[in-house]
């Protein structure tokens, strides 16, 4: 299986910090798709973003931000002066389609302390 | 993006029995996945059920103890059988639309 791999499990900052939530995943295949979902305490799945393997740019939203790097198959998400509202479980998520099935990392959890 | 219902959104069963989890979207979509989440755990698929054809599952999973329907394109249903604590979890279905997958809310499943 092609895995994701989210290697921090808990991070926990004050609010205002800068906080960037790693997601390495493996793949042999030309195309492929990356998502970002937020999970908070009430346990929908909110999805935050797509990036499909022939669009390297970087992304910025708002506060978050996504850097996509194919040579370390990296697609890291940094939240910029974190919130209390941010505070949730983060998973990193890969198709081989966009409308294919996800494997998903482990999760981050965030904690984003006043 | 869609809008997704599931009901029940949680439930607490006894051993032994079943207990099936509706899914309904707002717009038509070719292809649903059941995952399931074990409590701590990240989310796992169980199947994915396209309409019109029988449901796909993934190892680890089979049709006797969780079988699906998908009768129309709007509408699916998830049926966890002979349940025991170890499915206690939450199970969630999801949509593709549009290169994306929207989540369903979620149903909270605990078995005694």
């Amino acid at each position: 299986a092609q895995k994701v791999t989210q290697a921090q499990t808990e991070i926990s900052v004050v609010e205002k910090e800068d906080v960037t939530l790693d997601c390495v995943y493996e793949t042999r295949d030309t195309t492929y798709y990356l998502f970002w979902y937020k999970q908070p305490p009430s346990g929908e799945l909110v999805f935050l973003i797509r990036r499909n393997s022939f669009d390297e740019q970087n992304e910025i939203s708002g506060r978050y931000s996504w850097n996509f790097q194919k040579s370390t198959s990296s697609f890291n998400f940094t939240i910029t002066a974190s919130q209390v509202v941010d505070s949730a479980v983060y998973f990193c998520a890969r198709g081989t389609g966009a409308n294919s099935k996800l494997t998903f990392g482990k999760g981050i959890t965030l904690s984003v302390r006043p | 993006s869609a809008v997704i219902s599931q009901k029940p959104s949680r439930d607490i069963c006894q051993r032994g029995t079943s207990l099936t989890i509706q899914c309904q979207v707002d717009s038509q979509v070719t292809m649903m996945f059941w995952y399931r989440q074990q409590p701590g755990q990240s989310l796992t698929l169980i199947a994915t059920a396209n309409q019109g054809s029988e449901a796909t599952y993934e190892s680890g999973f089979v049709i006797d103890k969780f079988p699906i329907s998908r009768p129309n394109l709007t509408f699916s249903t998830l049926t966890v059988s002979n349940m025991s604590p170890e499915d206690s979890s939450i199970y969630l279905c999801s949509v593709a639309l549009q290169e994306t997958q929207y989540f369903g809310p979620g149903t909270r499943l605990l078995v005694l």
